[in-house]
């Protein structure tokens, strides 16, 4: 089955360093997500992207984050200046019809430690 | 508010017997879904309902859904060992093509 691929497996950093976390997302995919999960919580959604836009975003995205898709097959995800309460597990999702219709393929995520 | 909620929050029970969880949510919805998750591991998609089904099985589970009280449970029967994971259900919303709302996921561990 198709994988959605994420770098890397684990993340260290200070607080206020930049981070970007990368995904490759099943190829034919149109809709991509991230979300977050503090360890041993609920896993919360950040923000979808379509069409080269966001297209939902909640209210944890805040100014401090970002998404691109720089080429055809990449999906990052920026934080400008890391904060404590930033680590967390962070997981790329991708799908073919949007979260409405069909399944959400996840990747095996990111650990970010900010220290 | 959180959109799902899921019941019981860990559960303990011993190889061959079933498991039964359960999800409340707050909104209508298109569809709901559920995910199993390993420890430290991505979530991998198990089933998804649509509002207008009622039960769907999959292999060993089951899942029922009742809009009318906004709730819907995952069995599995016959357990394993290595059905031991944490599991979701997650929502869409109406009009929720952009957005999958998870629950608070339930502890499963299944002792051999």
């Amino acid at each position: 089955e198709p994988e959605v691929t994420q770098t890397p497996s684990h993340q260290v950093t200070q607080m206020g360093q930049e981070v970007i976390l990368r995904c490759v997302p099943i190829s034919n995919h149109l809709y991509f997500y991230w979300y977050r999960q503090i360890l041993g919580q609920k896993v919360e959604f950040l923000v979808s992207f379509y069409n080269n836009e966001i297209s939902e975003k909640s209210e944890i995205f805040d100014d401090q984050f970002s998404v691109e898709r720089p080429d055809g097959s990449n999906f990052t995800l920026k934080i400008r200046s890391t904060k404590l309460e930033d680590s967390a597990m962070y997981f790329c999702a991708s799908s073919d019809t949007g979260a409405g219709n069909e399944k959400l393929f996840f990747g095996s995520g990111t650990q970010l430690s900010v220290l | 508010s959180q959109q799902g909620e899921e019941d019981p929050q860990a559960l303990s029970i011993q190889e061959g017997e079933n498991a039964t969880m359960n999800c409340s949510y707050k909104t209508s919805i298109n569809n709901l879904q559920w995910y199993r998750q390993n420890s430290g591991r991505g979530l991998v998609h198990l089933i998804l309902i649509r509002s207008n089904e009622r039960e769907k099985h999959s292999g060993r589970l089951r899942v029922t859904l009742d809009t009318s009280k906004k709730s819907s449970s995952l069995l599995i029967t016959a357990s394993r060992a290595a059905d031991t994971a944490s599991y979701f259900c997650a929502t869409d919303l109406p009009l929720g093509r952009y957005k999958l709302i998870f629950g608070t996921g339930t502890r499963l561990q299944v002792f051999p």
